[in-house]
């Protein structure tokens, strides 16, 4: 079955205790793509990357690292986290260009107390 | 550069009436994408419909269409004969770039739909 998966999908942290969230697509999608959604604010996108070893910021990248040293996968590293970096957190995989859709993951939501 | 504005917050509309939801976008490209995702109360993220920037007709997809007017920026969803469980958020996406370039992908606030019995 296609899918994007991502793990965990509930996380409950302390500030400044690093955390990956990780993401893993079987499409072999070459763009993959990071965002934070927020009550009123809509999905931001904070990564995206075209292909492996290639990563771009996206609107709201402060606070986020990310690395793509496979096709599959593209965690998400928070070193320090903050509250304010409470959210929902979606991954996203597609083909590249403007016409394709992306497959979404099911979300992670992260508490930093 | 790239913008995504969705005006209503909220809407109500009762069971069977058709329901449009408004989106206007900003860009200096010429070849991008338009996307409407549905949202559930149970946090999923679905693909709705798409229309790209050449195509000349308005993308239709069971009951979505989009009314997509390019030279007023405007890329409206309409749900004909809306259901209870079209109850939802909607959130309008845009992603610019030709096929074999990387691209942001941005969205707009958000439309949450409420249908009346």
């Amino acid at each position: 079955e296609a899918q994007v998966t991502q793990n965990p999908r509930y996380l409950i942290t302390v500030t400044g205790k690093k955390l990956t969230v990780t993401c893993s697509q079987n499409m072999n999608h070459e763009y993959m793509s990071w965002y934070r959604q927020d009550p009123g604010l809509g999905l931001r996108q904070i990564y995206y990357s075209m292909n492996v070893e290639v990563t771009d910021k996206g609107d709201v990248p402060e606070g986020y690292k990310v690395s793509r040293k496979e096709k599959r996968n593209f965690p998400l590293i928070l070193e320090s986290p903050s509250p304010n970096q409470t959210s929902l957190y979606f991954c996203a995989s597609s083909l590249a260009g403007s016409r394709e859709t992306q497959y979404f993951g099911p979300g992670t939501r992260l508490l930093v107390l | 550069a790239q913008k995504i504005t969705q005006t209503q917050p909220g809407m109500f509309v009762q069971e069977k009436e058709a329901v449009t939801l408004d989106c206007t976008y900003d860009t200096s490209d010429q070849s991008y994408g338009l996307f409407w995702y549905k949202q559930p109360s149970s946090g999923e993220m679905i693909f709705l419909i798409y229309q790209g920037s050449y195509d000349e007709q308005n993308a239709t997809e069971g009951r979505y269409s989009l009314n997509f007017q390019k030279a007023r920026k405007s890329a409206n969803l309409v749900i004909s004969a809306s259901q209870l469980g079209d109850s939802a958020m909607y959130f309008c996406a845009m992603r610019e770039g030709e096929s074999s370039s990387a691209s942001k992908i941005i969205f707009g606030s958000g439309t949450r739909l409420s249908i009346r019995p």
